[in-house]
């Protein structure tokens, strides 16, 4: 079955750098995109980044953008996530997400929508000294 | 920047209710609005997709509808196992997506 399963959490001092991992199964991993998604203890969702299923495009959060990189290696299947100068805001469990999609046409206009799913059972990143 | 507001943040319903929750972009979005449900310790779990459509599995007492700025999930009749959180998510701009606040569900 379709399986996203996260790794690399754990307790970093602010500053530090930590690396999440997603592996990915039941699934050609290569022909989607791919999220993170994270979720501060207590509080709501929020998109994190994401990356093109060939790593041609990376769009991220602007709380993240320039201290965090999505990566991915499709040859091993495995979707990353490397952090980097964290902050106490930025701990939250931390979801990687697939990209699921589909085209709808109508009257010769065609339009594709994606929505997060399946989701991994996330990773617990805490930020504290 | 699109926003995404949730109402109401919170509802007590009893089984057997009509639930309704509102989510209200900050631009036309067209239809490219989901909706996701969590549990708590849980990932989230897409219910609806491109605002009307059921996800595969999906209950059909769980309806959506809207386009452009207001979106509406419905469930029909509350079931015990649907207490939970709902949030809305806009997909229109493929470099930033934004969930809702959040709808929580709980017993009266």
């Amino acid at each position: 079955q379709v399986q996203l399963v996260e790794s690399g959490g754990g307790v970093v001092q602010p500053g530090r750098s930590l690396r999440l991992s997603c592996a990915a199964s039941g699934f050609s991993f290569s022909n989607y995109a791919m999220h993170w998604v994270r979720q501060a203890p207590g509080k709501g969702l929020e998109w994190v980044a994401v990356i093109w299923f060939d790593e041609t495009d990376k769009y991220y959060a602007d709380s993240v953008k320039g201290r965090f990189t999505i990566s991915r290696d499709n040859s091993k299947n495995t979707l990353y996530l490397q952090m980097n100068s964290l902050r106490g805001d930025d701990t939250a469990v931390y979801y990687c997400a697939r990209a699921d999609r589909r085209r709808f046409c109508s009257g010769g206009d065609c339009f594709d929508y994606n929505w997060f799913d399946p989701w991994g059972q996330g990773a617990l990143v805490t930020v504290s000294s | 920047d699109i926003q995404m507001t949730q109402s109401p943040s919170s509802l007590s319903a009893s089984i057997g209710d009509r639930v309704t929750i509102t989510c209200r972009a900050s631009q036309s979005i067209g239809s490219y609005l989901n909706w996701y449900q969590q549990k708590p310790g849980k990932a989230p779990r897409i219910l609806i997709y491109a605002a009307s459509n059921l996800e595969s599995g999906v209950p059909s007492r769980f309806s959506g509808s809207g386009s452009g700025t207001d979106f509406t999930l419905t469930i029909s009749s509350l079931q015990p196992e649907d207490f939970a959180t709902y949030y809305c998510q806009q997909g229109f701009n493929t470099w930033g997506f934004t969930f809702g606040p959040g709808t929580k569900v709980d017993v009266k």
